[in-house]
């Protein structure tokens, strides 16, 4: 248990739904990121915030949506899907993202599927 | 944009053989990370390497980090089957401006009992 939790685990949806995944993080940490994990690619970063402040936005697709209401929450609001963006999503935390010491503690991912 | 290379992709070995991955980067980094993602789990932080020519040991785990910090490895001795997943290392370029980690595709290590 990494002390970051992700829902939900598995998420099947056709390419017309809209549909959120929500992560929380309970380690105090300021810097949350999203991260994609296809098969065969490296993890990809999409989004990440400091303060809930957005500071990094790695061009994805305006269909894809997060919202940081504060530091411990952090969502990411799907619409209008492809099946090429079934992937596993994963969600990380770390205690600042503007310093050298970033480890990041990750979450279990929410597996998706988009029929 | 800032490339991380690692290799092999695949790795199978025999228990109780050991198991080197390398990762290659295409720039400078101020640190190197490794992580390790069991199967259907997901990644966990091994450790961080910072200077140059570093050398750290987490019990059969060695990792090492290049004189130039372009390059490292993570050696593991006498594998068990415990060691089963796929690693990945991470860089981080901060010269670019940005404090983002660049993930290599990562090398999944199988053991045969």
């Amino acid at each position: 248990e990494t002390g970051v939790t992700q829902t939900p685990r598995h998420l099947v949806m056709g390419m017309t739904n809209k549909k959120s995944l929500k992560c929380e993080q309970h380690l105090g940490h300021n810097a949350m990121y999203w991260y994609k994990q296809s098969a065969k690619k490296p993890l990809e970063l999409m989004f990440v915030y400091s303060l809930e402040e957005r500071v990094e936005n790695n061009s994805v697709p305006s269909r894809f949506s997060p919202e940081c209401p504060n530091s411990s929450h952090l969502f990411l609001h799907l619409h209008t899907l492809q099946p090429e963006d079934s992937a596993l999503y994963l969600c990380a935390s770390s205690k600042g993202h503007q310093t050298t010491y970033n480890e990041q503690f990750f979450g279990p991912g929410t597996r998706l599927t988009v029929l | 944009g800032q490339q991380v290379m690692q290799i092999p992709q695949y790795q199978h070995v025999q228990e109780g053989e050991d198991f080197t991955t390398y990762c290659n980067s295409s720039t400078t980094l101020s640190n190197i990370q490794w992580y390790k993602q069991r199967p259907g789990g997901h990644p966990v932080f091994l450790i961080q390497l910072v200077k140059s020519g570093e050398v750290k040991k987490q019990k059969r785990l060695t990792f090492q980090f290049g004189e130039a910090k372009k390059n490292s490895s993570l050696h593991i001795t006498a594998t068990q089957t415990t060691d089963v997943g796929t690693y990945f290392c991470a860089g981080l370029d901060s010269g670019a401006g940005s404090y983002q980690l660049t993930f290599g595709k990562g090398t999944k290590l199988s053991v045969i009992p």
